[in-house]
């Protein structure tokens, strides 16, 4: 069972890019990495998923190193509504051979100040 | 919409009065979950389902029951709710292609005094 470890809180300035980064030391080779963010008492959003290299939509990017043991949310300019808790999440797969029993870990708390 | 639905949104009961949170979605995905969320511990698997009748713990099932008689639906049993359960409930579902990629619910909270 792949465990992630995240920087508890972070903080940021309005307009800066901000990079937050998961171990995840032990994914196996069919996982993949996906992203959520959450607001106080709503559930998480999907932000974006990735298994290895590069992957970019309309709001994120994630970058994941060759080894895998490692990946980084890339937000860019942040706002004051980008305040939220993230969270990296290791496991399931498309082709079946993954790890479906999926472990959150505690996420890190942006905070993004005027 | 495509949507996660859970009910009740709260709920507050006695311990040891057995009750069942629901929830139900419309996207026909395959993979459903239940996760609790609580102060400092982030999100934990409860028992998720790979599809109809097939179910599995996660990673804290202890005092919960799941059912999957239909794809749509993988209500939560708590047959003897205590104290410790008080907790934030999130329902989650994704396709078979995206495990991962969940759609939640916007959960339940759930006082057991």
């Amino acid at each position: 069972l792949a465990k992630t470890t995240q920087p508890i809180s972070m903080d940021s300035y309005e307009g800066q890019e901000v990079n937050i980064t998961c171990s995840h030391n032990n994914i196996a080779t069919n996982d993949y990495i996906t992203w959520y963010q959450q607001f106080p008492s709503q559930g998480p959003r999907f932000i974006i998923q990735g298994y290895k290299t590069k992957v970019t939509n309309e709001v994120a990017s994630l970058f994941i190193p060759a080894d895998r043991k490692s990946s980084t949310l890339s937000l860019p300019r942040v706002s004051l509504s980008d305040t939220a808790v993230y969270y990296c999440l290791v496991g399931g797969s498309s082709s079946g051979a993954g790890s479906y029993q999926l472990t959150f870990g505690k996420g890190t708390k942006l905070s993004v100040i005027p | 919409e495509a949507q996660v639905t859970q009910n009740p949104r709260y709920l507050i009961t006695v311990t040891g009065k057995k009750l069942t949170v629901t929830c139900s979605q419309n996207m026909n995905h395959e993979y459903m979950s239940w996760y609790r969320q609580d102060p400092g511990l982030g999100l934990r698997q409860i028992y998720y389902s790979m599809n109809v009748e097939v179910t599995d713990k996660g990673d804290v099932p202890e005092g919960y029951k799941v059912s999957r008689k239909e794809k749509r639906n993988f209500p939560l049993i708590l047959e003897s709710p205590s104290p410790n359960q008080t907790s934030l409930y999130f329902c989650a579902s994704s396709p078979r292609t995206e495990i991962g990629g969940y759609t939640f619910g916007s959960g339940t909270r759930l006082t057991v005094v």
